[in-house]
């Protein structure tokens, strides 16, 4: 299996643009994770999804982000307008329940944004 | 998710046990220790877990205390590719999905040469 698959790898975009970040699940995990990371905030979940149902987005930061997840094998994460704080790595993890793994999630290699 | 506590940076000589502690005395019965590791420019990587008893895999081992507020993971003989920010984590683990993961601020693990 080729793990989490992100793109872009890196993005780079002028603040106002729309922004969008993709990722493809390990297949057969029924859970899906967005991650952001900065110096300053460390890491911090974003919303998370099971059997492509939102879970919790109480770590959305506003309105501005929106993640979806049309099917078991696809998820976007959008930012419009984006702004020059978005700038971070956005990582996504997939995961089984513990009853099918070791309730490990596997991360992907992140989407590298900056917002000029 | 109960919270832990752990050093923000340990050195240790290539070749040599590293042992890194950490503390989470407000841990549930239900809860898990998960450690991962996050070397630089890369996603987080899922190392070892344990619910009370002593775990071991080809990466690290996992010792927990018999009242379960603290653990030390070990890496028994460290590279310089073990050099990463690493994670403990106390949460507990659902059967049927998994849960989201709350990252502290790790220890700054560097191996010297």
């Amino acid at each position: 299996d080729a793990g989490v698959i992100q793109s872009p790898r890196h993005e780079v975009t002028e603040m106002g643009q729309e922004v969008t970040l993709r990722c493809k699940p390990i297949s057969g995990h029924n859970s899906l994770f967005w991650y952001r990371q900065t110096m300053m905030r460390g890491l911090e979940l974003l919303i998370y999804f099971n059997n492509n149902v939102p879970i919790d987005d109480s770590g959305m930061p506003e309105d501005r982000f929106s993640a979806k997840m049309p099917n078991a094998s696809f998820s976007t994460l959008k930012i419009q307008p984006s702004e020059p704080r978005d700038s971070a790595v956005y990582f996504c993890a997939s995961a089984f329940g513990r009853g099918q793994g070791k309730g490990e999630q596997f991360f992907g290699p992140g989407t590298r944004l900056t917002v000029l | 998710d109960a919270k832990t506590t752990q050093p923000t940076s340990m050195d240790c000589a290539e070749g040599r046990a590293a042992n890194l502690p950490c503390n989470h005395s407000t841990i549930s019965g239900n809860e898990y220790v998960y450690w991962y590791r996050q070397i630089h420019s890369q996603g987080p990587q899922y190392i070892i877990h344990g619910l009370k008893n002593n775990e071991t895999n080809e990466m690290a081992s996992l010792i927990i205390t018999e009242d379960r507020k603290s653990s030390t993971l070990i890496l028994p003989h460290a590279t310089l590719r073990d050099t990463a920010v690493y994670y403990c984590i106390v949460r507990v683990v659902r059967w049927n999905r998994d849960d989201k993961i709350i990252f502290g601020k790790g220890t700054r693990l560097h191996i010297l040469p």
